[in-house]
């Protein structure tokens, strides 16, 4: 059965700061979704990976995946406050009808 | 562009009464259609989806149920809800199982 670690869950830093969540999961995928959620509010897809070794950036966001290690990451650069928000990873399912399995989601507050 | 609609954005219901939430995407064709809920927490569950019209798997044994009555129209229905019931729902297309998936904008339930 697929599935998917995100950590931290909970994640406090400064502007300014960099800083790492990671994204593992338990099984072979082919590809692997970053989403962002402000409070209250709907999923906005990130970034799509589909291979290993991609990497993709927006803004202070830079996504990466290692398929042999099942692992992703999404880095965060210089942090400033607009990136409060909770940041959901979700793994397509291969061998079960491509379904996503998802994360719990790690809940980041940058604070001054 | 494609987009999807979602409503009613908040419903409080008492329980023992029934449920009718509609999602609607406009600009694509045979679209994949997922409803999923989101307790109180954060973690995403998948309730139903849909790859065609009358073709829906559910995931979690429950007192809802989704029916899928035109290509681009998915409904999530109850004819009792519970307590259990409260949460965020969400529904989400993508174009097929090889693309990201886009999400509604909600819909805030509170059984009473």
């Amino acid at each position: 059965e697929l599935k998917v670690e995100q950590n931290p869950l909970f994640l406090s830093m400064q502007e300014g700061k960099n800083y790492t969540i990671y994204c593992n999961y338990s099984t072979t995928s082919d590809r692997l979704y970053w989403y962002r959620q402000d409070p209250g509010k709907s999923l906005e897809s990130l970034f799509v990976l589909l291979s290993n070794g991609a990497v993709k950036q927006e803004g202070r966001l830079m996504a990466s995946l290692d398929t042999k290690a099942r692992l992703s990451t999404l880095h965060i650069t210089a942090a400033v406050h607009d990136l409060s928000a909770t940041y959901f990873c979700a793994v397509n399912n291969a061998g079960n009808n491509r379904k996503l399995i998802w994360g719990l989601g790690t809940s980041l507050a940058v604070n001054p | 562009s494609q987009t999807i609609h979602q409503w009613p954005a908040t419903l409080v219901q008492p329980v023992g009464s029934p449920l009718s939430l509609e999602c609607t995407v406009e600009g694509t064709s045979n679209p994949n259609l997922y409803w999923y809920r989101q307790a109180a927490g954060r973690g995403l569950q998948l309730l139903f989806y849909s790859i065609g019209i009358d073709q829906i798997s559910s995931e979690v044994p429950q007192n809802l149920s989704a029916s899928r009555p035109q290509d681009r129209q998915f409904i999530l229905s109850s004819k009792k809800l519970l307590l259990s019931d409260s949460g965020f729902y969400l529904c989400a297309w993508e174009e097929d199982s090889n693309t990201e998936a886009f999400f509604g904008q909600g819909t805030r339930l509170t059984v009473v």
